[in-house]
């Protein structure tokens, strides 16, 4: 069964600084891994999605990697701003990591 | 023009008794899924929908039943709630496509509070 976890589970940075997080999964089969955005009492915002067959991808200040040899993918905000701040989620297909809550100090 | 809404949005209720929460997707998408937030803000699957067939049937009591009346609508059903079902309850809605590239786009959830 797949398993995905996220380290470290919050992050605290001062604004203007690039943001890298993590995700691990552990079964190298993946189907897809998706990164999403979520707020305080919100539902899930979709950033990212990396097929099987790609190795990364990107949207604006947004690049998330995959290596499924090593079941990683790493989400990179570049430039962050407090508006970054929120919890990060990443999914390999239906199995979710627990999050990884960041603070963009002004 | 939401693409994907739940009803209803906060749901207080006794223990014992029995509530639904319903969903709706109009992205046209043939999969629906249904995901429980825990209070230590873990997302686990519950159960997922193709085309009105369940997929996906993780453990979960059977006090919770799914159902799909059409592509567009997948509800769900709990009885006899107990404590622990208080819960924030997402559905979520993707298009398969057999190539990876089934984005989910979740609703915004039904915060469940059972007293």
């Amino acid at each position: 069964k797949q398993e995905v976890t996220q380290i470290p589970a919050a992050l605290s940075v001062p604004e203007g600084e690039n943001l890298v997080l993590n995700c691990s999964f552990t079964d190298s089969a993946i189907y897809n891994l998706q990164w999403f955005r979520q707020d305080p009492g919100k539902g899930l915002t979709s950033l990212l999605l990396i097929q099987s067959s790609q190795r990364e991808q990107t949207s604006g200040r947004l690049n998330a990697s995959l290596d499924k040899s090593s079941g990683r993918s790493t989400l990179y905000i570049a430039a962050s701003q407090p508006g970054d701040s929120a919890t990060y989620l990443c999914a390999a297909r239906t199995s979710f990591g627990a999050g990884t809550t960041v603070t963009v100090r002004a | 023009d939401t693409a994907v809404s739940q009803t209803p949005k906060y749901l207080v209720t006794q223990m014992g008794n029995d509530k639904s929460i319903k969903c709706e997707q109009n992205l046209g998408h043939d999969t629906m899924y249904w995901y429980k937030q825990d209070s230590k803000k873990f997302l686990k699957i519950m159960f997922s929908y193709n085309n009105k067939e369940l997929i996906i049937n993780e453990t979960v009591p059977n006090r919770f039943s799914p159902k799909s009346p059409d592509k567009a609508h997948l509800n769900l059903h709990i009885n006899s709630l107990e404590l622990g079902d208080s819960a924030v309850y997402f559905c979520a809605s993707s298009q398969a496509t057999g190539r990876g590239l089934e984005t989910q786009y979740f609703g915004p959830g039904t915060r469940l509070l059972v007293l």
